[in-house]
């Protein structure tokens, strides 16, 4: 069964730290995403990246950096957790076609206090 | 700038018969719509997608309807089963925008047994 996994369900983070997000997928994809979900809004595109070692914003890097060395491997980096970072992070992979989707993780739920 | 939009939060409808969500799009470039269903504590999971090319695509009971010039996309599910209920995101992507999809807000389906 092939899959995205997130290494955190949940976690508790103080305002200030720097907060690592991991993502690895066993589909061999070349494309993967993080987005985040807040109610009212849907999910938001972060960063993404086509291949190793590339990587594009997306509609809300702020805040935000991504690594990928490894093309299963896909971080996401809070460089100082703020308050308003509190929400449902979701890394997804897909092909380079567009129509077959994307595969998503089971979220991390972040919260900073 | 909202360029997908499901202006319907949530839907009720009774087993057996048929749900209609509805998703409307401003971007004319978008050749990519795709369906997406979450469940509570889950990721999101690819449902249907259809090209910009077509006007229909139909997967069992799920069946994607696009209106291209009203710039509208609707997904029909019959018979709705309990089962199907849960988070609904319509989404979609162009090609002149790399391999990035913009996600609606999402419509909550609750169906009725």
């Amino acid at each position: 069964d092939v899959k995205v996994t997130q290494s955190s369900r949940y976690l508790v983070k103080r305002t200030g730290e720097k907060v690592f997000l991991e993502c690895v997928q066993d589909m061999d994809h070349e494309n993967m995403f993080w987005y985040r979900q807040d109610p009212g809004l849907g999910l938001r595109l972060i960063y993404f990246s086509y291949d190793v070692k590339m990587k594009e914003k997306g509609d809300i890097p702020e805040g935000y950096s991504v690594s990928r060395e490894k093309k299963e491997r896909f971080s996401l980096i809070l460089e100082s957790a703020s308050t308003n970072q509190t929400s449902m992070y979701l890394c997804a992979s897909s092909l380079r076609q567009v129509a077959s989707g994307y595969t998503f993780g089971s979220g991390t739920r972040l919260t900073v206090v | 700038d909202q360029q997908v939009k499901q202006n319907s939060p949530s839907l009720s409808v009774q087993e057996g018969r048929i749900s209609i969500l509805n998703c409307d799009y401003t971007n004319s470039m978008f050749d990519y719509f795709l369906w997406y269903k979450k469940y509570p504590a889950e990721g999101p999971t690819f449902l249907i997608s259809i090209s910009s090319i077509k006007d229909k695509n139909e997967d069992g009971r799920f069946t994607v309807f696009l209106n291209k010039s009203a710039k509208h996309l609707s997904l029909h599910i019959v018979p709705s089963q309990p089962g199907d209920s849960a988070v609904y995101f319509c989404a979609a992507s162009a090609k002149t925008g790399g391999f990035k999809t913009i996600f609606g807000a999402g419509t909550r389906l609750f169906v009725k047994a």
